[in-house]
């Protein structure tokens, strides 16, 4: 089992529709979760961070976490075309350290 | 504007070559990280580093090596190159780890 699952999709959406994307991890002992976006060729760019059960909202950006249930998710509202990419799921490692570990990423697709 | 800087941005290079990929960063972060990753897989981190003299290696085996000499430069060398080693090369820092880390714009690596 990985440490942090999502699945690789493509998710695809129409423009203006909520994209759901999810995000299971194992390690009970993870504190801080993390959502990146990354387009195509580019670097990993971080759009939310979270702690605490429950949601925490920015823009059209919502993470919800499920400690109990290992559990990480993120809603996109009035999807847009430019938010096709792929997003990547990352958990604090429980060893410490601040390491995070990566999930393979879900591609989004926004199509008009 | 990128806090955060890789060169060479690509790089093609022969088998048995030494390579040394550079990473610096302006904002005074103490944690920097090098992550590799292939085309749809998650990042995989290779070497860490708390701090000036602080190098530790990472979850997964590489042949690569790091060095801390200075707060802001964490190069990332490699003795003889060799077509494994094709890949992105990302290197990351952070203030501290709940806040997420801020990525550079990679390197991608090609050994022929």
């Amino acid at each position: 089992q990985k440490e942090v699952e999502q699945n690789s999709g493509p998710l695809s959406v129409p423009e203006g529709a909520i994209a759901s994307l999810n995000c299971t991890y194992s390690d009970r002992g993870s504190q801080s979760f993390f959502w990146y976006r990354q387009y195509s060729g580019k670097s990993p760019e971080l759009i939310m961070f979270i702690y605490s059960n429950g949601d925490k909202e920015d823009g059209r950006f919502t993470a919800q976490l499920n400690k109990a249930s290992q559990y990480v998710s993120l809603l996109i509202r009035d999807s847009q075309p430019s938010d096709s990419a792929t997003y990547l799921c990352a958990v604090s490692s429980a060893g410490g350290y601040n390491k995070l570990i990566f999930g393979a990423g879900t591609r989004l697709a926004v199509h008009p | 504007e990128a806090d955060i800087y890789q060169t060479p941005r690509y790089l093609v290079i022969g088998t048995g070559k030494k390579i040394t990929l550079e990473c610096s960063q302006t904002m005074g972060h103490d944690k920097m990280y090098w992550y590799q990753q292939d085309p749809g897989m998650e990042l995989h981190l290779i070497h860490y580093s708390y701090g000036v003299n602080s190098t530790e290696k990472g979850d997964l085996s590489s042949e690569s090596t790091v060095s801390r000499i200075r707060t802001e430069h964490f190069p990332l060398t490699l003795e003889s190159a060799r077509p494994s080693h094709t890949s992105q090369y990302l290197c990351a820092s952070s203030r501290d780890g709940d806040r997420g880390y801020t990525f550079g714009s990679g390197t991608r690596l090609t050994v022929v």
